[in-house]
């Protein structure tokens, strides 16, 4: 299974910029990277995904180095709302018909101060 | 709306009685799966389902069993609940590969005394 790290916690201030790497040293060839935000008691929220390189959208930017063993979510200007766990996700690729575990790592709890 | 939908949302029951916990989507996706979340060790996937009739088990399967007879609906059952069954689990499913991003149901709290 592709294993993920990524830091227990960070603390960040309104406006600045955040940064949540996450580790992944056996992902397959046919994985993608995808990011998740979890606030308390609800179900986690898709936020980005990518192959490779940059990907950007109206929320964060996702940067994966050209080895793909690692993921860097970037969140530009956090307000207080972005207070939550963030989890970095990649496939268990064994190929089109094969087994499709997929593996959530423990997450990363960012507390945003005002 | 497009939702995962799980029943119930709160449960507290014995040791040994079976339950049953359903999760209906509605999006006509293909993949379907079962979390547990405990505090210190994030989401651990127990079953996934790649399409109906087609189950295969996650990280942590003991103690639980699925089915997929509809394409919409994977309900999780735990024959014999123990206390160490006690967790906060979520249903999701998306499209198929599995890489497309899950849509997660609101959570079922379940509390085996």
């Amino acid at each position: 299974l592709a294993k993920t790290t990524q830091p227990i916690s960070m603390d960040s201030y309104e406006g600045q910029e955040v940064n949540i790497t996450c580790s992944h040293n056996n992902i397959a060839t046919n994985d993608y990277i995808t990011w998740y935000q979890q606030f308390p008691s609800q179900g986690p929220r898709f936020i980005i995904q990518g192959y490779k390189t940059k990907v950007t959208n109206e929320v964060a930017s996702l940067f994966i180095p050209a080895d793909r063993k690692s993921s860097t979510l970037s969140l530009p200007r956090v307000s207080l709302s972005d207070t939550a766990v963030y989890y970095c996700l990649v496939g268990d690729g064994t190929g089109d018909t094969g087994r499709r575990a997929l593996t959530f790592g423990s997450g990363t709890r960012l507390q945003v101060q005002p | 709306e497009a939702q995962v939908t799980q029943n119930p949302r709160y449960l507290i029951t014995v040791t040994g009685k079976k339950l049953t916990v359903t999760c209906s989507q509605n999006m006509n996706h293909e993949y379907m799966s079962w979390y547990r979340q405990d505090p210190g060790l994030g989401l651990r996937q127990i079953y996934y389902s790649m399409n109906v009739e087609v189950t295969d088990k996650g990280d942590v399967p003991e103690g639980y069993k699925v089915s997929r007879k509809e394409k919409r609906n994977f309900p999780l059952i735990l024959e014999s609940p123990s206390p160490n069954q006690t967790s906060l689990y979520f249903c999701a499913s998306s499209l198929f590969p599995v890489d497309q991003p899950q849509h997660f149901g609101d959570g079922t709290r379940l509390s085996i005394l």
